[in-house]
């Protein structure tokens, strides 16, 4: 099955700054990429996917990359503010069915 | 985006009985369902995939006469633990596949405690 591995655990970055999380991937035949932000207590909010025919999306400060012939892909987030401070989740998947999901990565967006 | 609405958000309930958590997609339709537990700081883990119409199939490890799931309409699942015992205690989380594509929404969650 595949094998969702996401870097770094924790993450603490000065607002303004910028923040990258990572995952990696062992299924080149999954097709879907989708980010979650879960705040404390509360469900995983979708915030950004990509598709395995698009090698970038951005929407506004949140972009994503993919890079399929190393088999990751990248969450992107600019200009750093504290209510970007969560655990953020990666998750990959084929066909929908199963979807596989990253150990998480815990932002804080030091004010 | 598309909602999903879980119910209750916190429940407590006495060893020995049994709970049930409610997941709804309010302006979708799903037929396919998910249900996770989700232990402090850790990732979700999949318990189970429920589909409408059909039983639900669990993931190795997860006792499917404990873990019961009824996936009834296309809008509509339900997860009950039966006979609660405090290590049931954890944060359930469904999710449910959108109509168009393969997104996946979550709802809220729902913290169990028993005690």
């Amino acid at each position: 099955g595949e094998n969702v591995e996401q870097h770094p655990s924790t993450l603490s970055v000065q607002e303004g700054d910028s923040a990258v999380i990572k995952c990696t991937y062992s299924d080149s035949a999954s097709n879907y990429f989708p980010w979650y932000k879960q705040e404390l207590g509360k469900g995983p909010q979708l915030i950004i996917d990509i598709r395995s025919n698009v090698g970038e999306k951005k929407d506004q400060r949140i972009a994503v990359t993919l890079n399929k012939t190393a088999k990751h892909f990248s969450l992107h987030i600019t200009e750093t503010q504290p209510e970007d401070s969560a655990v953020y989740f990666c998750a990959a998947t084929l066909g929908g069915n199963q979807f596989y999901f990253g150990t998480g990565t815990s932002l804080t967006v030091i004010p | 985006g598309a909602v999903v609405s879980q119910h209750p958000s916190r429940v407590i309930c006495k060893s020995g009985t049994s709970v049930k958590i409610e997941c709804r997609s309010l302006d979708f339709q799903a037929t396919t369902m998910f249900w996770y537990r989700q232990f402090p700081k850790q990732s979700l883990m999949l318990m189970a995939t429920s589909n409408e119409g059909s039983k639900a199939t669990y993931e190795q490890g997860v006792e499917k006469d404990k873990f019961l799931i009824n996936h009834a309409s296309l809008t509509l699942s339900t997860l009950t633990v039966t006979s609660a015992h405090p290590e049931d205690s954890s944060f359930y989380i469904c999710s449910a596949r959108g109509e168009i594509g393969n997104t996946i929404y979550f709802g809220e969650g729902s913290w169990l405690t028993v005690v």
